[in-house]
Formats: C-alpha cells, sequence, structure tokens
C-alpha cells in the first residue's frame, strides 16, 4: 500500500509571511498533483509535476518534484488570506493501469492565513 | 467547457436504505473516478470507469458499487447504508486512461447518513 505523508497537518500565520507544505513517501510516483479545496467544494488542481527535480511555479506558489519522484513541496511566499484552504498532494503510482486509478492522496495540509 | 457536475449535491438517507449518485464528467472526458473522503481517512480511491468498464477499484465493501454509460457519465451506488458511510463522495473525471492523466474534480455530494 502506497502511502503520502503531508505535513504539517494544521498550519495558521500572519498575511506576508511564507511556508512550505510538504509531501513524503517511501513509494515512487509517476508524477504527483497537487490540489486546493475549499469547505463544502472539490479539490481544484494546481499543477502537475512528472520529471524528478521538476520545479513549477504558479504565482506566488513553488512546486517542486523530489529527485527520486518519492516526494513533494510547495511553497507560497507572502502568503494571503484568499490561500486558505486544504492543500491536498496525490501521486499516480507507477505501476497501476492508469487514468485516475491508483491516485494516492494525503490527509491533507489545513492552512489558514489570517489577515 | 462546464466542468465535472454531480448530483445531489445534499443528501440524507436512514440506515438500511441505498442510495444512487451521479455524475456527468468534462465534456470528451472518458475516464470518471470515484472517491470518498472523511475527516478521518481523507480521500479515498473507491473505484475508476474508463470506456464502460470497471479499471479498478480500491479497498471498499461489494456494498459499494459503480456503473457507466456510453455518454461517459457515471453512477456509483451504495446499498445498506450504515453511519459510516455518511462523507463527501467525490467524482473525477479524466481526459484519457493514463496514469498522468490530470483528474478534475466535481463538487461532491455530501450524504449523511442517519
Amino acid at each position: 500500500t502506497q502511502l503520502l505523508e503531508q505535513s504539517p497537518q494544521f498550519l495558521s500565520i500572519q498575511e506576508g509571511e511564507n511556508l512550505t507544505v510538504y509531501c513524503n513517501s517511501s513509494s515512487v510516483f509517476s508524477s504527483l498533483q497537487w490540489y486546493r479545496q475549499e469547505p463544502g467544494e472539490g479539490p481544484v488542481l494546481l499543477v502537475t509535476v512528472v520529471t524528478g527535480g521538476e520545479v513549477k511555479k504558479l504565482k506566488r506558489l513553488t512546486f517542486q518534484f523530489g529527485d527520486a519522484r518519492k516526494d513533494s513541496s510547495l511553497h507560497i511566499t507572502a502568503a494571503q488570506p484568499g490561500d486558505t484552504g486544504l492543500y491536498l498532494c496525490a501521486g499516480a503510482s507507477m505501476y497501476s493501469g492508469g487514468g485516475a486509478d491508483g491516485l494516492t492522496f494525503g490527509k491533507g495540509t489545513h492552512l489558514i492565513i489570517q489577515p | 467547457k462546464a466542468g465535472v457536475t454531480q448530483t445531489p449535491r445534499y443528501l440524507i438517507k436512514t440506515r438500511g436504505q441505498q442510495v444512487t449518485l451521479s455524475c456527468s464528467p468534462i465534456s470528451g472526458h472518458r475516464s470518471v473516478s470515484w472517491y470518498q473522503q472523511t475527516p478521518g481517512q481523507g480521500l479515498q480511491f473507491l473505484f475508476e470507469y474508463f470506456s464502460e468498464t470497471q479499471r479498478n477499484k480500491g479497498n471498499f465493501p461489494g456494498r459499494f458499487s459503480g456503473r457507466q454509460f456510453s455518454n461517459s457519465r457515471s453512477e456509483m451506488n451504495v446499498s445498506t447504508l450504515e453511519l459510516g458511510d455518511s462523507a463527501l463522495y467525490l467524482c473525477a473525471s479524466s481526459l484519457a486512461y493514463n496514469k498522468n492523466t490530470e483528474a478534475f474534480f466535481g463538487q461532491g455530494t455530501r450524504l449523511t447518513v442517519v
């Protein structure tokens, strides 16, 4: 069974601060996706990283895929209240058949940005 | 382009009843996956359909079943409901059957079993 551990579980910081959340596993993934979910809504895809060592930027968000494709991080610069939400990482298994099957989700990081 | 549509948004059922949830994927997407989300367990994979065939199934009892129609719309059914089935059920659609294909989620159906 593949597991994705996310840390921290909860994070509350002031507007303007920087933060990093982590997604770690002992398993290798063919790709890793990051989602943000707001209460009562479905997760919204932020980014997909595929290549080991890959770095992608989305405005103030920087995503990195570990060289060994077992871990990933999300760094937010100058956090804003609109960044508040549940951040989920999801790994696609190297060995599953395809599609969204075998997407393993971490339990998420609950992020609160206080004005 | 319309997103993933799940109906109903909210549902209250009694223990022992059965329930059917519906998911219409993004137009052109042929892969549909279902997930159960609870505060304690997070998002857990239920099953995935592509071209009307179940391609993979998560570790859930046989009370959970699903199907996909020729227009890619999908339904999932839960029979003999238990209190522990209360959760947000999410459907995700993908363009193709490929392990790196991005999944786009609907808003979910909030099921409460009383």
